[in-house]
């Protein structure tokens, strides 16, 4: 059974421009959630994905945005870089109807200058 | 005033300490309630989780819930070096809901 993992590791960026990030669910999970953690703080959530389709969103701009592929990996896709976008970004899989348990990746750490 | 508090810490123990982690919360329909440790630069590892009041017991770790104070506590007995992490509470209304977390706190266990 393979963890969940993140790509990039780090990346840094210039204000104003557009971010990829990817995730790649634990194997026979179903649902993925995107959490924004800024330093010392707890994770965010930014919102959840289940069957390709957004389940949930916390109290972030549309220009964060998602997909969830029919392989249940999935994409956070950030538009317009503002400095306050600096955090690590965490992705975290689980298996809709099993209970609160999510398993999480080992983040992205993007930087915005 | 937050969903969910959490003293940031840092707190500082000898090793072989039991040591008391809490948070408090506002939102009464949050049903779960879990605990996560984050190692620096990696991401929260699970480490238990209640449903509604009680306590749970996994080796060293005992979770209490109290929803009538809305209040939360993880117990670590016999703490270790390797438990220096920053400790996060967790809550949710329902098994695929929304997750609220805590600010964590840092926890460092001195040999």
């Amino acid at each position: 059974e393979t963890g969940v993992t993140q790509s990039p590791t780090h990346l840094i960026k210039t204000r104003g421009q557009q971010v990829t990030l990817r995730c790649s669910s634990q194997s026979g999970h179903n649902t993925v959630s995107w959490y924004q953690q800024a330093l010392g703080q707890g994770p965010q959530f930014i919102f959840q994905y289940y069957r390709e389709e957004e389940n949930g969103r916390g109290n972030f701009p549309p220009r964060f945005s998602g997909l969830q592929f029919p392989n249940y990996s999935s994409e956070l896709n950030v538009n317009a870089l503002e400095l306050d976008d600096s955090a690590l970004y965490l992705c975290a899989s689980s298996f809709r109807d099993r209970g609160p348990e999510q398993y999480f990746g080992p983040g992205t750490r993007l930087t915005v200058t | 005033q937050k969903e969910v508090e959490q003293d940031p810490g840092p707190l500082s123990v000898p090793e072989g300490a039991i040591v008391s982690l809490n948070c408090t919360y506002s939102n009464s329909a949050f049903q779960y309630f879990m605990w996560y440790r984050q190692y620096s630069r990696k991401g929260p590892e699970l480490l238990m989780y209640t449903y509604s009041s009680g306590n749970k017991e996994d080796g060293r770790f005992t979770a209490q819930v109290d929803k009538s104070s809305k209040y939360i506590s993880l117990f670590i007995r016999d703490s270790q070096p390797s438990d220096s992490a920053t400790y996060l509470c967790a809550m949710t209304s329902g098994g695929y809901q929304k997750v609220t977390f805590g600010t964590g706190t840092k926890l460092q266990v001195i040999p």
